[in-house]
């Protein structure tokens, strides 16, 4: 268990609704990042979030959008949703000295699926 | 744009063989490796790699980087079936805020 709480487990949804998934990071940790796994792949980095604000974002296009809360609890908004988009969805929560630990620690995920 | 390999995709082994996976990477200003074990949902770290020829090993469990050839590999010996999982390799970005992970390679044991 590493302390990083998703939900929903799992949610589906049909083409063009919007989606809102959300993680609470372990105590402490101060930054939240968002991964998609999408079947037999690995992650990839959707954006980062550190002090409530963006701090990084990968190759997603602005569809994908995000908040982090004072708590540093977080959410992924996916509006007008496309069939690729069903994956994993990794929320991993990390203090500002990641780098120097690598411990980015992650959560048993949102299983999205897009019909 | 960085970019992380690892082969084999896949693996099939007995109980008590030992295995080596391997992962190549292409970074701008390399800061670190990690490598992590997926059995189910959430990725859980294993080791990271800094320093080129200095072995992480946890129990059965050991790793090395190679910073001049751009690569690393992860080895498993005396398998076990609980040692069957996907295994992701991903190296941080410069700025320590991304990840890029490998498509992992999903090792089989059996018994």
């Amino acid at each position: 268990e590493t302390g990083v709480t998703q939900s929903p487990t799992h949610l589906i949804k049909t083409r063009g609704q919007q989606v809102t998934l959300r993680c609470s990071s372990q105590s402490g940790h101060n930054t939240v990042s968002w991964y998609q796994q999408a079947l037999g792949q690995g992650p990839q980095f959707i954006f980062q979030y550190y002090r409530e604000e963006e701090n990084g974002r990968g190759n997603f296009p602005p569809r994908f959008s995000g908040l982090q809360f004072p708590n540093y609890s977080s959410e992924l908004n996916v509006n007008a949703l496309e069939l690729d988009d069903s994956a994993l969805y990794l929320c991993a929560s990390s203090s500002v000295n990641v780098m120097n630990t690598g411990e980015l620690f992650f959560g048993e995920g949102s299983r999205l699926t897009v019909l | 744009e960085d970019k992380v390999v690892q082969s084999p995709l896949s693996l099939v082994v007995h109980e008590g063989d030992t295995v080596t996976l391997n992962c190549s990477y292409e970074v701008t200003n390399f800061r670190s490796l990690l490598w992590y074990k997926q059995e189910k949902k959430a990725p859980t770290f294993l080791f990271m790699l800094t320093s080129s020829g200095i072995e992480k090993k946890s129990g059965r469990l050991s790793s090395i980087l190679d910073k001049k050839e751009l690569f690393s590999i992860l080895n498993i010996t005396a398998t076990q079936t609980g040692d069957s999982a996907v295994y992701l390799c991903a190296v941080w970005n410069n700025a320590g805020n991304m990840l890029t992970f490998g498509g992992g390679t999903r090792l089989m044991v059996k018994p």
